[in-house]
């Protein structure tokens, strides 16, 4: 069956980086692209970032571009999210999840992962 | 980009329907057949409900129904059940690699 297991979180200050990491499995991870996405505490979901299933090519929102960076090995089925410049607004749980569309992207998430939480705090 | 826009709550009784909203601009819900329902109950990861505006992923209810009209897609639960009491999220595709989510919606079976 279709995994996703997110691990990297933690408390980290202000300023620090952080580098996610999420294992896939039971798919053939090559094939999909994949994003990160965040919640703050209480709050809703916000896109953080993309890639197309091959890693050519990578997406941010503004709220994150030239702090983060979204990468992937696909020999080892892994999803990592790199994080700089961290800001107390970027304290969320982060989720990885799976694109529905096969190479290429229909903009629907249908796996998830359980999430990791990121604390940037001093 | 601004997020989509939901009503912070809703709710029905047991065996009604509920509809929930979700507005956006011509930029994204009205641009594209790319919006997507997700609900979240507290402590987990959200799930897929529909996609593409109408489409249900195998395994959902046919309980759960999409549709759009202009700027704003709308899901509707048919039926209400207990367990649908949960969070509901709508994401649309924004143009240029984007992708906008609501605000949120917490429905309430009463």
């Amino acid at each position: 069956q279709v995994q996703l297991v997110e691990s990297g979180g933690g408390v980290v200050q202000p300023g620090r980086s952080l580098r996610l990491s999420c294992a896939a499995s039971g798919f053939t991870f090559s094939n999909y692209g994949m994003h990160w996405v965040r919640q703050a505490p209480g709050k809703g979901l916000e896109w953080v970032a993309l890639i197309w299933y091959d890693g050519t090519d990578k997406y941010y929102p503004d709220s994150v571009k030239g702090r983060f960076t979204i990468s992937r090995d696909n020999s080892k089925n892994t999803l990592y999210l790199q994080m700089n410049s961290l800001r107390a607004e970027d304290t969320a749980v982060y989720y990885c999840a799976r694109d529905k569309g096969l190479q290429y992207f229909e903009w629907g998430a249908d796996y998830w992962g359980q999430g990791t939480l990121v604390t940037v705090s001093s | 980009q601004s997020a989509l826009t939901q009503p912070p709550s809703a709710s029905g009784s047991p065996g009604q329907s509920v509809t929930i909203s979700c507005t956006g601009t011509s930029s994204d819900v009205g641009g594209y057949n790319y919006v997507s329902w997700y609900q979240q109950h507290p402590g987990k990861a959200p799930k897929l409900m529909i996609f593409e505006v109408i489409k249900r992923p195998s395994g959902v209810p046919d309980r759960f129904s999409g549709s759009k009209s202009g700027n704003t897609a709308s899901l509707t639960v048919s039926g209400l059940q207990g367990e649908d009491e949960s969070d509901y999220y709508c994401s649309s595709y924004a143009g240029s690699n984007n992708l906008l989510f609501g605000g949120g919606t917490k429905l309430t079976v009463l």
